[in-house]
């Protein structure tokens, strides 16, 4: 039964730091993983879809990293602003089933 | 593309009334999935359904909750009876054809039950 974890629960950080999010997975044999924003109250911003073939994305200054062996993922925030305050998610597709397995999720604060 | 719809944003009801949660797809969007979120917890899969079919209800609680999404309209998260614990955040996502694309999500439900 593939569970996924995301190490640190909460982090808070200066503006402009670089900072990376961690995503672990116990079954390796993935269909894709995607990394969403979630803020308060609200629903979930898709941010990076990485398919089990590729080793990493990127869109501006976020990249998310995909190590299937180890069971790994990382989302890289570059320059971190305070408007990148949010929960990051990261979501595991499970192959044959169409079905997400999502982590509980890092609390980010960037402080101005 | 208005993106997945969902509605109503909020919805309050009393202990033992019905709840009705709507969800329309993305266009060209023929899979849709409801997750929900309990406080304080991450995001459980519910049900999987596509036009006229349930694919996968394993994520469901076996009693008083029940899905569809018909052939017209919109798909229906549809709850009876509820009680206090249901109280969470209900998202619904779409996808087209196939898994490759990854999930797109609407803003959610907030069912209050009191």
């Amino acid at each position: 039964k593939q569970e996924v974890t995301q190490i640190p629960a909460a982090l808070s950080v200066p503006e402009g730091e670089n900072l990376v999010l961690n995503c672990s997975f116990t079954d390796s044999a993935i269909y894709n993983l995607q990394w969403f924003r979630q803020d308060p109250g609200k629903g979930l911003t898709s941010l990076l879809l990485i398919q089990s073939s590729q080793r990493e994305q990127t869109s501006g200054r976020l990249n998310a990293s995909l190590d299937k062996s180890s069971g790994r993922s990382t989302l890289y925030i570059a320059a971190s602003q305070p408007g990148d305050s949010a929960t990051y998610l990261c979501a595991v597709g499970t192959p044959g089933t169409y079905k997400y397995i999502f982590g509980t999720g890092t609390r980010l604060k960037v402080l101005a | 593309n208005a993106g997945v719809m969902q509605n109503p944003r909020h919805l309050v009801r009393r202990r033992g009334q019905e709840a009705r949660l709507r969800c329309s797809p993305m266009k060209g969007h023929s899979h849709v999935y409801w997750y929900r979120q309990l406080p304080e917890e991450g995001l459980k899969f519910m049900v999987y359904l596509q036009k006229e079919n349930i694919i996968d209800e394993s994520g469901m609680p076996k009693e008083r909750f029940s899905a569809e999404f018909p052939k017209e309209g919109p798909s229906i998260l549809r709850i009876q009876q509820v009680v206090r614990g249901d109280s969470a955040a209900y998202f619904c996502a779409s996808s087209p054809e196939g898994f490759n694309y990854g999930y797109t999500f609407g803003s959610g439900t907030r069912l209050t039950v009191v």
